[in-house]
């Protein structure tokens, strides 16, 4: 079974300022990672995924997250934040090699943007 | 607009009463989910469908009722509910040949037990 750690429960960071938000995860298999946000009476979206290949994934809204197998983590990160990115976000994590192909969620991180 | 419709968005009920919760999708998806979503609580999984057949029941209470009529539509049907049942209920969809591919959320039916 695999499960995901996102050790901060809420990241407040004034506009314009880089942030970064943390995910790690425990597999004992290769596994795929996505990151989801969720905006205030939303569902959840997918803001991007690694799947293999680099380990520097690009996604929408400025986002970018890179793999570190050996650290075991998918960190997420902006260089400059809106207001507009005031969200929850959510790490998760898949079985690569076939299985289980239902996501284990992390408890997702409250991304608090200041004017 | 994800492509995954739930309604209704808001619902107040009673402990008493019956109600029931509609997903639909159109993206030729074959697998459909329930998820919970509590405030500062984890995001649970509740039920998994797969082509119309059940293949998760995450320990959800018997009040918690899914229906899977078609590949596009998912119910749950509640009843009895209590309190604690109050949440965000999202419903979910994703193509089960590929592992690799995301799920597609609803905007979910924010539900309160009185």
């Amino acid at each position: 079974a695999q499960s995901v750690t996102q050790l901060d429960s809420q990241v407040p960071v004034f506009e314009e300022a880089p942030v970064e938000l943390r995910c790690n995860y425990s597999s004992s298999v290769s596994v795929y990672l996505f990151w989801y946000v969720q905006y205030p009476n939303q569902g959840l979206q997918l803001l991007l995924k690694y799947l293999s290949g680099s380990t520097l994934v690009k996604g929408i809204n400025g986002f970018e997250a890179e793999f570190n197998k050996s650290q075991t983590s998918f960190h997420l990160r902006k260089p400059s934040v809106h207001i507009s990115d005031t969200a929850e976000y959510f790490c998760a994590v898949t079985r690569s090699g076939g299985g289980s192909y239902i996501p284990t969620f992390g408890r997702g991180t409250s991304l608090i943007v200041h004017p | 607009e994800t492509g995954v419709t739930q309604t209704p968005r808001h619902l107040v009920m009673g402990m008493t009463n019956k109600k029931s919760l509609k997903c639909e999708q159109h993206l030729g998806h074959n697998a459909m989910y329930w998820y919970k979503q509590s405030a500062k609580k984890p995001l649970e999984l509740m039920f998994v469908y797969n082509f119309k057949e059940q293949t998760e029941n995450n320990s959800v209470p018997s009040r918690f009722s899914p229906e899977c009529p078609n590949s596009s539509h998912l119910f749950l049907h509640l009843h009895t509910l209590q309190p604690e049942d109050s949440a965000l209920y999202l419903c979910a969809s994703s193509s089960r040949d590929r592992v690799s591919e995301k799920l597609f959320f609803g905007s979910g039916t924010q539900l309160s037990v009185l």
